[in-house]
């Protein structure tokens, strides 16, 4: 079982739909990582937070500590959204490794 | 260049042959990540240094992987005795300092036959 879930792990959209991809971890964290991995295999990091909502264009990220959740957030979806959405956790410490989900594929569809 | 260099961008090798995977992070990036990535999983950690001291190796699947980091820039990862099982993309990533957001380079698939 990975620490990090995902849901759903397939989604696919039209354009001009409001998307939510869910992350949950199982125990506290130093911070959480939204990433962004593109067809052609480059990741690109969306956002970087250890509490509250972060929001970049139109992409929302939240996080609630408490509950050990996290969403991703994308308004007005359009076909160029699609990709692999991964979260991924550091849990603190010496390390500053992250742990991956296996992430959610997105379509958005024309 | 301005971001996270690695290479080579493909690697093809036999069994049993020796692999040096190269990394060039951000220039001024103290933190630098391994990372291995099969294919439809998330990335897995391997190792991480902070400047040139291997801080974390305990991704590292066994002693046939190696990595060094030794002026604190250029990274190489090394597997040696390559085995089929090892075949995935590898990436690096650099950062500002630890607890930074990290920049992926575009990564090494390596492909044992």
């Amino acid at each position: 079982k990975n620490e990090v879930e995902q849901s759903p792990q397939n989604l696919t959209a039209q354009e001009g739909e409001f998307i939510t991809i869910n992350c949950s971890y199982s125990v506290g964290i130093s911070a959480l990582h939204w990433l962004q991995q593109h067809p052609g295999g480059g990741i690109v990091s969306l956002f970087m937070l250890s509490s509250g909502k972060k929001k970049h264009g139109r992409l929302i990220a939240t996080i609630n500590i408490q509950e050990k959740h996290s969403s991703l957030h994308i308004t007005a979806s359009h076909p160029r959204d699609s990709a692999v959405y991964i979260c991924a956790v550091d849990y603190g410490g010496a390390t500053n490794k992250l742990i991956f989900g296996t992430g959610t594929l997105l379509a958005v569809q024309p | 260049g301005a971001g996270v260099s690695q290479s080579p961008r493909y690697k093809v090798t036999k069994r049993g042959q020796d692999v040096a995977l190269r990394c060039d992070p951000i220039s001024g990036h103290v933190s630098l990540y391994w990372y291995r990535q099969a294919l439809g999983q998330g990335p897995e950690f391997l190792t991480y240094f902070n400047y040139e001291a291997q801080q974390d190796k305990s991704g590292l699947p066994n002693d046939r992987f190696s990595a060094e980091r030794p002026e604190g820039s250029i990274s190489t990862l090394t597997i040696q005795r390559t085995e089929q099982r090892d075949s995935a993309m590898y990436r690096c990533a650099s950062s500002l300092r630890g607890r930074q957001p990290q920049h992926f380079g575009d990564g090494t698939r390596l492909s044992i036959l």
